[in-house]
């Protein structure tokens, strides 16, 4: 079984502070994607990786950042984080092609 | 711009069928998944289409039209457990996905 995780469930964060969203998975998946969800606006691409150090921008890359030093790992960065960003974050990884892509259980982040 | 609709909620009854429409305008076009969400949950995969016609999983079928940019999910002999939300999404290029804003199906007894 493909198995995607999430290093928090719940977060909470005042503004300003700088925040680490780590995933891992371990299906040594080439593809890995940060999105987040908010009711209403559905699920928004923020950054995806499709390898190793390898980055490119979603669809809304600002105020967020992202590192993959290993392939199995895949980091969203909150430089400064603001109380617009309060939202779930959902990290996926998928081979492409006709496969699918596997999500993490989500991260419920709260900024105060 | 790159758009993909689908209805904002539908209620159906136990046991009955139902079909949720999506409807896509995208810049490519390579592949349409369909994921179930429950509440406070991951979205989990159900299908995948690439080809015109239906794909059939069990209780569930996947239809694709791509020249009319149109796919439906349609979920038979419904159950309780069937209630959630329902995402389309299309992947235009190689790598990213677009997802609909997804349905929520409210299942009742």
């Amino acid at each position: 079984d493909v198995k995607v995780t999430q290093s928090s469930r719940y977060l909470v964060k005042r503004t300003g502070e700088k925040v680490f969203l780590e995933c891992v998975q371990d299906m040594d998946h080439e593809n890995m994607f940060w999105y987040r969800q908010d009711p209403g606006l559905g699920l928004r691409l923020i950054y995806f990786s499709y390898d190793v150090k390898m980055k490119e921008k979603g669809d809304i890359p600002e105020g967020y950042s992202v590192s993959r030093e290993k392939k199995e790992r895949f980091s969203l960065i909150l430089e400064s984080a603001s109380t617009n960003q309060t939202s779930m974050y959902l990290c996926a990884s998928g081979q492409g092609g006709q496969e699918t892509q596997y999500f993490g259980p989500g991260t419920r982040l709260l900024v105060l | 711009g790159q758009n993909i609709d689908q209805p904002t909620e539908m209620t159906a009854t136990e046991g009955a069928i139902v079909q949720i429409n999506c409807t896509y305008q995208t810049s490519g076009f390579n592949g349409l998944f369909w994921y179930q969400q429950h509440a406070g949950e991951a979205p989990t995969f159900l299908s995948y289409n690439v080809l015109d016609g239906l794909e059939e999983k069990g209780r569930f079928s996947s239809f694709l039209s791509r020249s009319k940019g149109y796919s439906y999910l349609l979920l038979k002999e419904l159950q309780m457990k069937d209630s959630a939300s329902y995402l389309c999404a299309v992947r235009p290029g190689t790598y990213k996905y677009i997802f609909g804003t997804g349905t929520r199906l409210k299942v009742l007894a």
